[in-house]
């Protein structure tokens, strides 16, 4: 599976847009892009998943470049409760056998008053 | 529609005894992966698992460690001779049989403590 790269740590104002990027720049055609969020060691919490076009659910949005070599995920009114650890995950798609997630080290999500 | 349901959340283990995780995936789900994390670090995978098979447990120690999920019945993480690094929060999680592109579901987690 492609390597991903996240930031750190962010900061969001409660009520803003919080926009998480992640560089996928080796990610082949097959591989879906995937985040999944993890509330203070709670179970990590799917959000979004993407090929190559734009997604949105109830959740959040997900942007991929035309490339695909990088994506952003939008969460539109961040509230105090969407502060987490906020993981990219690109993985291979179906080839008859469900594959494993890998997770790296994520997005820390602060969001604040 | 029941999600997936770890159990014991806690469990205290001394210090050479046995630990048994539970896993029951949701209704459905033939797929399960066991995680660990250690405290303040990320997910590490462990093993997935179809009924009564083991597909890829590349991320399992050697030794003490092993898994099943039997064809009735839970999926098990079994840890022999326990000892104070296995101390660590331990999640599973499934997904439906040949539906790749879905995202995962993952329970709440054990915290397994070691003394």
């Amino acid at each position: 599976d492609a390597k991903t790269t996240q930031p750190t740590s962010m900061d969001c104002a409660e009520g803003r847009a919080a926009n998480l990027p992640c560089n996928h720049s080796t990610i082949s055609g097959n591989e879906y892009v995937y985040w999944y969020r993890q509330i203070h060691s709670q179970g990590p919490q799917y959000i979004i998943h993407g090929l190559k076009n734009n997604e949105t659910n109830e959740m959040a949005s997900l942007i991929i470049t035309e490339d695909r070599k990088s994506s952003t995920l939008i969460l539109p009114h961040a509230t105090l409760r969407d502060t987490a650890v906020y993981y990219c995950i690109v993985r291979v798609r179906n080839t008859g056998t469900a594959s494993k997630l890998t997770f790296g080290t994520g997005t820390r999500l602060q969001v604040t008053l | 529609n029941a999600g997936v349901m770890q159990n014991p959340r806690h469990l205290v283990r001394r210090r050479g005894q046995e630990a048994r995780l539970r896993c029951s995936p949701m209704k459905g789900h033939s797929h399960v992966y066991w995680y660990r994390q250690l405290p303040e670090e990320g997910l590490k995978f462990m093993v997935y698992l179809q009924k009564e098979n083991i597909i890829d447990e590349s991320g399992m120690p050697k030794e003490r460690f092993s898994a099943e999920f039997p064809k009735e019945g839970p999926s098990i993480l079994r840890i022999q001779q326990v000892v104070r690094g296995d101390s660590a929060a331990y999640f599973c999680a499934s997904s439906p049989e040949q539906k790749d592109n879905y995202g995962y579901t993952f329970g709440s987690g054990t915290r397994l403590t070691v003394v």
